[in-house]
C-alpha cells in the first residue's frame, strides 16, 4: 500500500492562487489516477478534479490539477480565490491492490 | 440529476450488526462501480469498500475486510452495505459514492456522493 501526504493547512487572501500538494510515498503518481475533492464544513463532498486534471461540469476553471513525476506529487491550484473556496480539499488514488487511498487532507482559508 | 440517498445509519452496541442502503437515481446504475467512504467524527476520508458495475468484483480496505460486505441490486438501483462485528472505531458518516467507470479492477474514481449516514458504535 501507498500514503498520500497533505499540507495539514494553507490560508491566502481573496483574489490570490493557493497551490494544495499532494505526495504519494511509494509507486509512481503517474500509474494511477488522481482525483480532488472539496468539502465545505457540514456538507457532504464534492468532485473538482478528476483523472489528474479533468473538471466536472459546473466546476469553475479556476480550478486545475495536475501532475509532477519528478517529485511523485499531484497538485491543485486555485486562482482568483474565493470566500466560497474556504473548505477541506482531499487528493485521492488507487493502486494495483485494487485500494483506494485518500491524502489526509488541506484545510484552506480564505483570508 | 443524479441522487444518492443513504439510509440505515443509527447507535448500534458494539458486537452488533447494521446494513446500510443507497438508492440511487438519475443515472444508469447498473453501469457503474460503486463505492463506500466513510469519516470519523472530526476526521479525514476514509475509502471503505468498492463493487464493479455487475456486483461481481469486491474489494475491501484492510480495516473492514472479513467484517463488512458491500452488495448491490441492479434491479432495485440500490447499494448496500453489511456491516458485522462493529467496533467503536467504526463509528462514522458512511458516503455512498458513483465511480466515475465499471470498477472491474477497483479503480476508484468518485463523481458523486451522497449526503451521508452517521453509524455510531457505542455501548
Amino acid at each position: 500500500n501507498f500514503m498520500l501526504t497533505q499540507p495539514h493547512s494553507v490560508s491566502e487572501s481573496p483574489g490570490k492562487t493557493v497551490i494544495i500538494s499532494c505526495t504519494r510515498s511509494s509507486g509512481s503518481i503517474a500509474s494511477n489516477y488522481v482525483q480532488w475533492y472539496q468539502q465545505r464544513p457540514g456538507s457532504s463532498p464534492t468532485t473538482v478534479i478528476y483523472e489528474d486534471n479533468q473538471r466536472p461540469s459546473g466546476v469553475p476553471d479556476r480550478f486545475s490539477g495536475s501532475i509532477d513525476s519528478s517529485s511523485n506529487s499531484a497538485s491543485l491550484t486555485i486562482s482568483g480565490l474565493k470566500t466560497e473556496d474556504e473548505a477541506d480539499y482531499y487528493c485521492q488514488s488507487y493502486d494495483s491492490s485494487n485500494h483506494g487511498e485518500f491524502g489526509g487532507g488541506t484545510k484552506l482559508t480564505v483570508l | 440529476q443524479v441522487q444518492l440517498v443513504e439510509s440505515g445509519g443509527g447507535v448500534v452496541q458494539p458486537g452488533r450488526s447494521l446494513r446500510l442502503s443507497c438508492a440511487a437515481s438519475g443515472f444508469t446504475f447498473s453501469s457503474y462501480g460503486m463505492h463506500w467512504v466513510r469519516q470519523a467524527p472530526g476526521k479525514g476520508l476514509e475509502w471503505v469498500a468498492v463493487i464493479s458495475y455487475d456486483g461481481n468484483n469486491k474489494y475491501y480496505a484492510d480495516s473492514v475486510k472479513g467484517r463488512f460486505t458491500i452488495s448491490r441490486d441492479n434491479s432495485k438501483n440500490t447499494l448496500y452495505l453489511q456491516m458485522n462485528s462493529l467496533r467503536a472505531e467504526d463509528t462514522a458518516v458512511y458516503y455512498c459514492a458513483k465511480d466515475l467507470g465499471k470498477s472491474i479492477t477497483g479503480t476508484t474514481k468518485v463523481d458523486y456522493w451522497g449526503q451521508g449516514t452517521l453509524v455510531t458504535v457505542s455501548s
